[in-house]
């Protein structure tokens, strides 16, 4: 069935380091995968999107790599800074069921001064 | 300003009560979602909505309904049905379902007693 597999659940680093996050996703004919960032009491934002016919996407900090024939994805986030604490969520859209976007179980990013 | 309003920000009800969590978008987008939200299980789908006067079941839809008889406006009944209906509830809105990019509202913590 649909389902996105995403670890750490809890990820630690000190200022300055670099964070990665990973997903697995079980639909082969998934060819969106965005990433959310959501903070405290908020809901979540959209940080940065892949689709299927791209391998690498980077924005500043952000980068999302894909790997189609492994079906899964990861987020690096260098140069952590405080503000970079939140849950980051990965999801995929699978095709056979509607287009509707499937959620990971989300990673509690902490960056440490 | 464009965006997505849930109201209200908490909620309080007792158990047996119906209740309905207010969306509204002003982003002229034709899909609506519901989300609920509990630690360490990542964002279930409830309902979502490609068009005025249409819905579909997601994922955990047992003891909730949804109208959408307008555009803008997309709210959720959580009825005495649902078992555990203390959670926090998000709702998104996009342009239409696939690739594109979701955007959520601030969400409803409710909280049933």
């Amino acid at each position: 069935g649909e389902n996105v597999e995403q670890h750490p659940s809890t990820l630690s680093v000190q200022e300055g380091d670099s964070a990665v996050i990973k997903c697995t996703y079980s639909d082969s004919a998934s060819n969106y995968f965005p990433w959310y960032k959501q903070e405290l009491g908020k809901g979540p934002q959209l940080i940065i999107d892949i689709r299927s016919n791209v391998g690498e996407k980077k924005d500043q900090r952000i980068a999302v790599t894909l790997n189609k024939t492994a079906k899964h994805f990861s987020l690096h986030i260098t140069e952590t800074q405080p503000e970079d604490s939140a849950v980051y969520f990965c999801a995929a859209i699978f095709t056979g069921g509607g287009n509707k976007l499937t959620f990971g179980t989300g990673t509690q990013l902490k960056v440490e001064l | 300003d464009g965006g997505i309003t849930q109201s209200p920000k908490y909620l309080f009800r007792k158990e047996g009560q119906n209740v309905t969590l207010s969306c509204e978008q002003n982003l002229n987008h034709d899909a609506m979602y519901w989300y609920r939200q509990d630690p360490g299980q990542g964002l279930r789908l409830i309902y979502y909505s490609q068009i005025v006067n249409d819905f579909q079941k997601g994922d955990i839809a047992e003891g909730y309904s949804v109208s959408r008889e307008k555009k803008e406006s997309f709210p959720l009944t959580v009825t005495s049905a649902q078992k555990n209906p203390t959670a926090f509830y998000l709702c998104a809105s996009s342009i239409g379902t696939g690739v594109t990019e979701a955007f959520f509202g601030q969400g409803t913590r409710l909280t049933v007693v």
